[in-house]
Formats: structure tokens, C-alpha cells, sequence
């Protein structure tokens, strides 16, 4: 079964520095996804950033990068120059390759940006 | 383009009364939907994944007379909870599939309805 894990429940940063958040996921599929969402206050799944599983570049949108180490099976979310709007809860999430797929969520980070 | 709403974004009903939430795709055929349950500070657990013409599928755990699911449309979802008790109250969230160009089976989030059972 396909299972994800965020082991951090909360996190904090400063105003523009950096921080990392971590997802471990446990799977026996080769070729799959991997998400990570934010869900601001406004309850609204924003989508950050996907990985396909057979890409070995990792993945950037902007001031957001991943480190995929599918060995590993890691996929850490790295915001970078961190703004007030990234107050969020941080979903990693992993879906199949398949038709019928669905979502598997960790539990969330819930990240604090520190003025 | 591919956004999918959710009505209405909150309601309270007494116990024992029926609440109907509606999803929709507002630009995009949604092949397949799928409706989420999120409690306060928890992450999304999915309820059932819908498709279009055919029955949903439940996951294990979730009653499926008491969330009545119809995927009538390629636009429409709706999701019954019937004689609704306290313990429903919760955020539900819908997602829908379908060709909405960008990436195959790509999933968009509705914006959740507050349900609150009194």
C-alpha cells in the first residue's frame, strides 16, 4: 500500500531565507507522481509543484525546488527567499500512473513565515 | 482554465436532515471526480472516486448509504449526506479529472464546502 509521511508537524522560517520540508512515501510502483500542494488558510488546494517519478531532473517552479531521490524514496520541497505568503499547511502527496488514480496525502507541515 | 467549484462553500443543517454538495468543472469534461473528507488540522482522506455514468466507488470505512454520491454529468458531481448527525461535520473537498489539456490525469481541487451539523 502506498503511504506518505511528513515527519515534521510544524515548521518555521524567517522572512526570506530558506527553508525544507520533508516527505518520505513508500511504494512498490516504478512510475508514479508526486505533489507537493499548499493549502492556505482559505482551505484551497494550490498545487506547487509535481515530479514524474521517471524524471531524474528535479523538479523548480520559481523560488520552489524539490530533491527527489527515488532510491530513497525522498521528495523534500526547498522555498527558497520565503514570503509572508507562504504561511501555509504543505501537502506532499503521491498519485499512480495510472487511469483510475488517486491522491495518497501525508499529514501536512504547517509552515510559519516569521515577519 | 480547469477550475472546478464547489456550492455552497459552508452550510449548517439540524441532525437528521439531508445536505446535498455540489462540484462542478466549470471549463472541463471531469471523466472522473473524487471526494475528499478533511478534519480540523488533518490531511484529505478520500472518500469515493465517481465517474461519469457508472456507480462510485467507495473506500473502505465509508458508509455508502449515508454518502450518496451521482456523477449524472461530465460537469456535475454531487455528494448526499444523508440524516446528517454531528460527527459529519467536517470539510469536504472535491477534485475532478479529465482532458483538460497540460498533464494526463491531472487532478483539480475544488475550494471545499464547511459542512456543520447541529
Amino acid at each position: 500500500a502506498q503511504t506518505v509521511t511528513q515527519s515534521q508537524p510544524e515548521m518555521s522560517v524567517q522572512e526570506a531565507e530558506t527553508v525544507t520540508l520533508s516527505c518520505t512515501y513508500d511504494t512498490s510502483e516504478s512510475d508514479y507522481y508526486l505533489f507537493w500542494y499548499k493549502q492556505p488558510p482559505s482551505r484551497q488546494m494550490i498545487l506547487v509543484i509535481r515530479q514524474e517519478a521517471y524524471k531524474q531532473q528535479n523538479a523548480t517552479e520559481n523560488r520552489f525546488s524539490v530533491n527527489f531521490q527515488k532510491a530513497a524514496k525522498s521528495f523534500s520541497l526547498k522555498i527558497s527567499d520565503s514570503q509572508l505568503g507562504d504561511a501555509a499547511m504543505y501537502f506532499c502527496a503521491y498519485r499512480t500512473d495510472s487511469t483510475g488514480n488517486q491522491f495518497y496525502f501525508g499529514t501536512g507541515t504547517s509552515l510559519t513565515v516569521i515577519p | 482554465g480547469a477550475v472546478v467549484s464547489q456550492h455552497p462553500s459552508r452550510v449548517i443543517c439540524k441532525s437528521g436532515t439531508s445536505v446535498k454538495i455540489e462540484c462542478r468543472s466549470l471549463d472541463f469534461q471531469a471523466t472522473t471526480m473524487f471526494w475528499y473528507r478533511q478534519f480540523p488540522k488533518q490531511s484529505l482522506m478520500l472518500m469515493a472516486t465517481s465517474n461519469e455514468g457508472s456507480k462510485a466507488t467507495y473506500e473502505q470505512g465509508v458508509e455508502k448509504d449515508k454518502f450518496l454520491i451521482n456523477h449524472a454529468s461530465l460537469t456535475l458531481s454531487t455528494l448526499t449526506v444523508t440524516s446528517a448527525h454531528p460527527e459529519d461535520s467536517s470539510f469536504y473537498i472535491c477534485s475532478a479529472r479529465g482532458l483538460a489539456g497540460g498533464h494526463p490525469y491531472e487532478q483539480y481541487f475544488g475550494p471545499g464546502t464547511r459542512l456543520t451539523v447541529t
